[in-house]
């Protein structure tokens, strides 16, 4: 079964960093793009970045291009988000997401991060 | 950048009656490699997104055949021949033929 866990949302405060994770299993990773969504709270939902399959290229959104670097460790089936500069506008549900067929076949549950001070 | 609209953004509908969604894009979504990149997605309260159809009028694995996509350039609709209640919830349109990938505004389907 395909599955795909994120991990590492949590308060911080506007100027802080943060690292998302997402960890996947059930498939194999290495042959996937993968992307990050983000969706604040009763909001739509927005696409933050992807990364091709073996990492050598990753796309920006304009709202986090500078900011945010995405990255993933295919020996660790491991996808991440390093998120710095943070603001109260990237106040959101963090969603992983897997890439196939022009879509999204798998998402993650999601990870909360909350910019506030 | 291309920018999606979706009409209605709330719909409510009976059990059993039809049910359909529009998606309108900025710019044609015809890729240079000949395909059309427009996905449907479903949002149930609480729950990530599943994707229901992709490249305009693929049905995904599991997806019941009461869900149908269609249109071609830049008008698109998804369609649902008979409601049910598991139906309800937030449906999206997607475009992945150019970045950034940019989604709808949603419509909220309420029985």
């Amino acid at each position: 079964e395909v599955q795909l866990v994120e991990s590492g949302g949590d308060l911080v405060q506007p100027g802080g960093s943060l690292r998302l994770s997402c960890a996947a299993s059930g498939f194999t990773f290495s042959s996937y793009w993968m992307h990050w969504v983000r969706q604040a709270p009763g909001k739509g939902l927005v696409w933050v970045s992807l990364i091709n399959s073996d990492g050598s290229s990753a796309y920006y959104a304009d709202s986090v291009k500078g900011r945010f670097t995405i990255s993933r460790d295919n020996a660790k089936n491991m996808l991440y988000l390093q998120m710095n500069s943070l603001r109260a506008d990237d106040t959101a549900f963090y969603f992983c997401a897997r890439a196939e067929s022009g879509s999204y076949s798998s998402w993650g549950q999601g990870t909360l991060v909350t910019v506030s001070s | 950048d291309i920018v999606m609209t979706q009409t209605p953004l709330s719909s409510p509908v009976a059990l059993g009656q039809p049910a359909s969604i529009s998606c309108r894009s900025s710019q044609s979504l015809v890729h240079s490699d000949g395909n059309t990149y427009l996905s449907w997605l479903h949002q149930r309260p609480g729950q990530p997104p599943r994707v229901l159809i992709y490249k305009i009028s693929n049905r995904f694995s599991g997806v019941p055949d009461r869900f149908s996509g269609s249109g071609a350039g830049t008008d698109f609709t998804l369609k649902i021949s008979r409601v049910e209640a598991e139906d309800v919830g937030v449906y999206y349109c997607m475009q992945a033929t150019q970045f950034p990938r940019s989604f709808g505004q949603g419509t909220k389907l309420e029985i």
